[in-house]
């Protein structure tokens, strides 16, 4: 059974700092990992999506690596804002069900201070 | 452009009440969709996911049940609360390559 799993739980940086956040999964055979993003009391806005065969996918400030073999993922933001502050999820789709479903971690709650 | 809809955004119940939350999406058709449960401390689970009009596949045994009436339409129910039910559900569909979810449901069973 897959399980995914983030750390750490919450963070709180001055801003300007780089960030790394972690993520990672027990079974390797993923089909794609992807990190979202969550607002307090919102739903999840998706930043980054990376494909089993790829290494990491870069967006603007963003940048989420991917070591299936290992099982771990990290999302590195530079230069953090104040309007970084959110939980960021990562959420793995496994090859061997249903692409479609997700199994995603607790989350990382991020706040950036001026 | 395609857009999720969820109602209502609040709600506070009491135990033993029936529930139903509405999802629906515009600007697609026959979307794969789910419904997912955020509990405080506790990370997304996967409740229910269809991927046709009365096709219902359910991940959890729980009190809960979901019902796909129309292609665009998907509808989350109880018929008696429990106090654990409580939590924040959204409802998402399947794009190109990711799940788009909507602005969720905060449930609160007292």
């Amino acid at each position: 059974k897959q399980e995914v799993t983030q750390i750490p739980a919450a963070l709180s940086v001055p801003e300007g700092e780089n960030l790394v956040l972690n993520c990672s999964f027990t079974d390797s055979a993923i089909y794609n990992l992807q990190w979202f993003r969550q607002d307090p009391g919102k739903g999840l806005t998706s930043l980054l999506l990376i494909q089993s065969s790829q290494r990491e996918q870069t967006s603007g400030r963003l940048n989420a690596s991917l070591d299936k073999s290992s099982g771990r993922s990290t999302l590195y933001i530079a230069a953090s804002q104040p309007g970084d502050s959110a939980t960021y999820l990562c959420a793995v789709a496994s090859s061997s069900y249903n692409t479609d479903k997700l199994i995603f971690g607790t989350g990382t709650r991020l706040q950036v201070f001026p | 452009s395609q857009t999720i809809h969820q109602w209502p955004a609040t709600l506070v119940q009491p135990v033993g009440s029936p529930l139903s939350l509405e999802c629906t999406v515009e600007g697609t058709s026959n979307p794969n969709l789910y419904w997912y449960r955020q509990a405080a401390g506790r990370g997304l689970q996967l409740l229910f996911y269809s991927v046709g009009i009365g096709q219902i596949s359910s991940e959890v045994p729980q009190n809960l049940s979901a019902s796909r009436p129309q292609d665009r339409q998907f509808i989350l129910s109880s018929k008696k609360l429990l106090l654990s039910d409580s939590g924040f559900y959204l409802c998402a569909w399947t794009g190109v390559e990711t799940q788009y979810f909507g602005p969720g449901t905060r449930l609160l069973v007292l």
